[in-house]
């Protein structure tokens, strides 16, 4: 079953704008990490939340974590076509290393 | 700085035939994972290993095996393929086993079940 569950599934903006997913869990965690994949390739690491934080930032990714409401949102800030990717979230299965995928949001930026 | 490779990159496979995916990091990493992605789908846990010497089950282990061969490899194998293994595999690894984390992915093996 899933942990992680991202909204929208798929989200289309123009470049300069900003993007934003939201990603949903069920259980406890102790972080939330969010990545990327782009068409073909593997999935990379953008950033991890640890659950005593509740806002982080990376050049222009802003994520938030709530964890009254067990979710979290990934802000992409003036977002360049190069952002055109698969976004996922993932969070520790068990209280453990191994990590649950949702099953991503797919944005597209337009040129 | 390779990260994690996987080998082969595309395999097309007829019904009931083995073959085994290779995966090796250079990250001096103790974990290593393997997972399937299906269309629409994250990422399923099929086995991973905590550190050199011992593998476990994930999510969805059935009909596949894994050999954690040293520390910097970790390969699948299926031995007789089906087509619901038609799917992309990812191998993964990253460093200690510890919470908190991040997990550096291969590219991925395309393989194709007929």
């Amino acid at each position: 079953s899933q942990q992680g569950e991202e909204d929208p599934q798929a989200l289309s903006i123009q470049e300069g704008e900003n993007a934003t997913m939201n990603c949903s869990y069920k259980t406890s965690i102790n972080n939330l990490q969010w990545y990327r994949q782009n068409s073909g390739r593997g999935l990379v690491h953008l950033i991890l939340i640890r659950s005593n934080e509740r806002e982080k930032h990376s050049g222009r990714l802003r994520v938030t974590l709530d964890t009254s409401k067990k979710s979290s949102s990934l802000l992409i800030t003036a977002s360049r076509a190069a952002d055109t990717a698969s976004y996922f979230c993932a969070t520790p299965r068990d209280s453990s290393y191994k990590l649950i995928f949702g099953s991503g949001t797919r944005l597209l930026v337009r040129p | 700085n390779a990260g994690v490779t996987q080998t082969p990159k595309f395999q097309v496979l007829k019904t009931g035939q083995s073959m085994t995916l290779q995966c090796a990091q250079d990250m001096n990493h103790n974990s290593m994972y393997w997972y399937r992605q299906d269309p629409g789908m994250g990422l399923r846990l099929i086995y991973y290993s905590a550190s050199e010497g011992t593998t476990d089950k994930g999510e969805v282990p059935n009909g596949y095996n894994v050999s954690r061969l040293n520390k910097r490899e970790f390969s699948l194998r299926l031995e007789s393929a089906a087509p619901s293994q038609t799917s992309v595999y990812f191998c993964a690894s990253s460093e200690l086993g510890q919470l908190n984390q991040p997990q550096h992915f291969g590219d991925g093996t395309r393989l194709s079940i007929l």
